[in-house]
């Protein structure tokens, strides 16, 4: 089974500059998770989706940050303007049906973000 | 809110037995689950309980207490291999995602 594929594995932008991550989760799982990882913190949810709907942003900076995924399965997660705190590892995830009983979520390589 | 506390830095000897604390506080409780990751890799799960006791999957035990808002992992016949962040993180009802504590770096010394 192929896991959650991301891309790129690897960005050095400037501050102010715009970025953008991709993501492909594993087939058939409906729920899809961007976090992000700060070196040496446990990581964050930005935003929740279940299938193509929003589940939870409530932690996702508006102001510059955005994700959208587009029929239910590839999701891109946007920054623009970047700020150098952004520093950090972009996982996404995806789970089977949302995370009820003990289904886990799986992890992809991560994005690792360097601001400038 | 949610809160996770666990310790940051753990150091243990191969072939020995450690135990990795994790205490929480969340408004809304679905389940603790245990990942493993590596350094520059991405976090695997490990475990899951969502009920008070032990659950033992090889070389690895997870044990929970809701009332004391409480688990442990616990990891016996330490390999090399075993050195990594462990990830302590509670399901929350509603939109059922997950929240994570800082982690505990082990290192696994000879």
């Amino acid at each position: 089974e192929a896991g959650v594929a991301q891309s790129p594995r690897y960005k050095i932008i400037e501050k102010r500059q715009s970025v953008a991550f991709w993501c492909n989760p594993i087939s058939g799982h409906a729920t899809l998770y961007w976090y992000q990882q700060i070196l040496g913190q446990g990581p964050k949810l930005l935003i929740q989706f279940q299938n193509n709907g929003v589940v939870d942003d409530s932690q996702l900076p508006k102001d510059r940050f955005s994700a959208e995924r587009l029929k239910g399965v590839d999701s891109t997660l946007k920054i623009q303007p970047a700020k150098l705190e952004d520093s950090a590892v972009y996982l996404c995830a995806s789970s089977l049906d949302g995370g009820a009983g003990n289904t886990e979520a799986f992890f992809g390589q991560g994005t690792r973000l360097t601001v400038v | 809110g949610q809160n996770i506390d666990q310790p940051t830095e753990m150091t243990a000897t191969e072939g020995a037995i450690v135990q990795i604390n994790c205490t929480y506080q969340t408004s809304g409780f679905n389940g603790l689950f245990w990942y493993q990751q590596h350094a520059g890799e991405a976090p695997t799960f490990l475990s899951y309980n969502v009920l008070d006791g032990l659950e033992e999957k090889g070389r690895f035990s997870s044990f929970l207490s809701r009332s004391k808002g409480y688990s442990y992992l616990l990891l016996k016949e330490l390999q090399m291999k075993d050195s990594a962040s462990y990830l302590c993180a509670v399901r929350r009802t509603g939109a059922n995602n997950l929240f994570f504590g800082t982690g505990t770096r082990l290192t696994v010394i000879p």
